[in-house]
């Protein structure tokens, strides 16, 4: 079965750092386009960063210089490091495995059940 | 900054049928923009239902289709179940390694 679990989240302090995992079972992360998305509590979903199969990797314009996304081969595991985190970065963070189009354009399945980032004094 | 629109609110009755739509701040949405949809009920994760406009991911039912709609990308529930009630949200590829998340529709089934 095609699983994605992310654990990591908690609460952490206004620029503090977190690193969020997402380990994947049933298929292989490297091989695969992944990204991250997250969501404000009640609010919308909001894409956050993809990793390329050959490691390039794109953030959303909210999270660059702050964020990394990475992958642990050996492990078949994702990451996304969070630096300088602010209280707008608190959000459920969801992985998420990357499909091809026929074409340049992507989607996302499967989806993790998604970990909780608090920024809070 | 690119914003993807999307209806607030829609409300439907049991076995009506109900369309959503998914549209740029500036310009119209085509295939190009490979649009994708899902669906979340809350505290639950995403669940996809449309990819690359028209097509439906495995198991989800054949109410369930997607379009382009003039210069939107649209989502039609057809014979809508109480089970529907949810909130949907489009994805839309730019290119370069970004996507896009629409604001997000909450549906509501009564």
């Amino acid at each position: 079965e095609v699983q994605l679990v992310e654990t990591g989240g908690g609460l952490i302090q206004p620029g503090g750092s977190l690193r969020l995992s997402c380990a994947a079972s049933g298929f292989t992360v490297s091989s695969n386009y992944m990204t991250w998305v997250r969501q404000a509590p009640g609010k919308g979903l909001e894409w956050v960063s993809v990793i390329y199969r050959g490691g390039s990797t794109y953030y959303a314009d909210s999270v660059k210089g702050r964020f990394t996304i990475s992958r642990d081969n050996s492990k078949n595991t994702l990451y996304l490091q969070m630096n300088s985190l602010r209280a707008e970065d608190t959000a459920v963070y969801y992985c998420a495995r990357v499909l091809p189009a026929v074409g340049p354009g992507w989607w996302f399945d499967p989806w993790g059940q998604g970990t909780l980032v608090t920024v809070s004094s | 900054q690119t914003v993807v629109t999307q209806e607030p609110s829609f409300s439907v009755s049991p076995g009506g049928t109900v369309t959503l739509t998914c549209g740029l701040s500036s310009g119209s949405v085509s295939t190009s923009y490979y649009p994708s949809w899902y669906q979340q009920t809350p505290g639950q994760a995403p669940r996809t239902l449309i990819y690359s406009t028209n097509t439906r991911s495995s198991g989800v039912p054949d109410r369930f289709s997607g379009s382009i709609l003039g210069n939107k990308a649209a989502l039609t529930i057809a014979g809508a179940q109480a089970d529907d009630e949810s909130d949907y949200y489009c994805v839309l590829y730019m290119g370069s390694g970004i996507s896009v998340f629409g604001t997000g529709t909450k549906v509501t089934v009564l």
